[in-house]
């Protein structure tokens, strides 16, 4: 599966925006960007996934970049409950199996 | 659902000691992973199961740690003997398998602590 890169920590303000980039320019055409968030002593959760289109759901939009390169996760209103590390994650998708392989993700602090 | 379960929430042992941790994954979910975080080394997988069955065990660390899986509502982690290093949170998530886009759900984690 191919790398990603993510900055280690943002800061971000509640009610605004955040937007999460990750680089992943090493990724194949059968991969997917995938995105899941840890709220501290709990387990990772899912986000969202998308594979070049733009996809939002209710927890957040992802933003895939035309040549697949780069990805940016947008929290359209940050909450005080929205600090956590996330990351991202690119997978292909295998019949055999469907394992995630994190990264030192982004560490998000979402300050009043 | 009760989600992906997990026991003990936190275990404290001694040096040498075997530690068991249990996890029961969703039901209908047929693939389960075992994950190890630290400081260090982050979110580690261990290794996964599909339909009961060990796919990837390469995470696993040496021959102290092995896991099983007797059934689809069971896994089990078991570290013998234990070491300090192993202090670590233990995650294990569940998923299904068909589709292929599918989301891996995780449980609160069991804490060990090896003194």
């Amino acid at each position: 599966d191919a790398k990603t890169t993510q900055p280690p920590s943002m800061d971000c303000a509640e009610g605004r925006a955040a937007n999460l980039p990750c680089n992943h320019s090493t990724i194949s055409g059968n991969e997917y960007v995938y995105w899941y968030r840890q709220i501290h002593s709990q387990g990772p959760q899912y986000i969202i996934h998308g594979l070049k289109n733009n996809e939002t759901n209710e927890m957040a939009s992802l933003i895939i970049t035309e040549d697949r390169k780069s990805s940016t996760l947008i929290l359209p209103h940050a909450t005080l409950r929205d600090t956590a590390v996330y990351y991202c994650i690119v997978r292909a998708i295998k019949a055999a199996g469907n394992k995630l392989t994190f990264g030192g993700g982004t560490r998000v602090l979402v300050k009043p | 659902d009760a989600g992906v379960i997990q026991s003990p929430r936190h275990e404290v042992t001694e040096m040498g000691q075997e530690v068991t941790l249990r996890c029961k994954p969703i039901s209908g979910h047929n693939s389960l992973f075992w994950y190890r975080q630290t400081m260090m080394r982050g979110l580690e997988l261990l290794i996964y199961f599909n339909n009961n069955v060990p796919i990837d065990d390469s995470g696993m660390p040496e021959d102290r740690f092995s896991a099983k899986m007797p059934n689809a509502s069971f896994s089990t982690l078991k570290i013998q003997p234990s070491e300090p290093r192993d202090s670590a949170v233990y995650f294990c998530a569940s998923s299904t398998l068909a589709g292929g886009n599918n989301e891996q759900f995780f449980g609160p984690g069991t804490r060990l602590t090896v003194l």
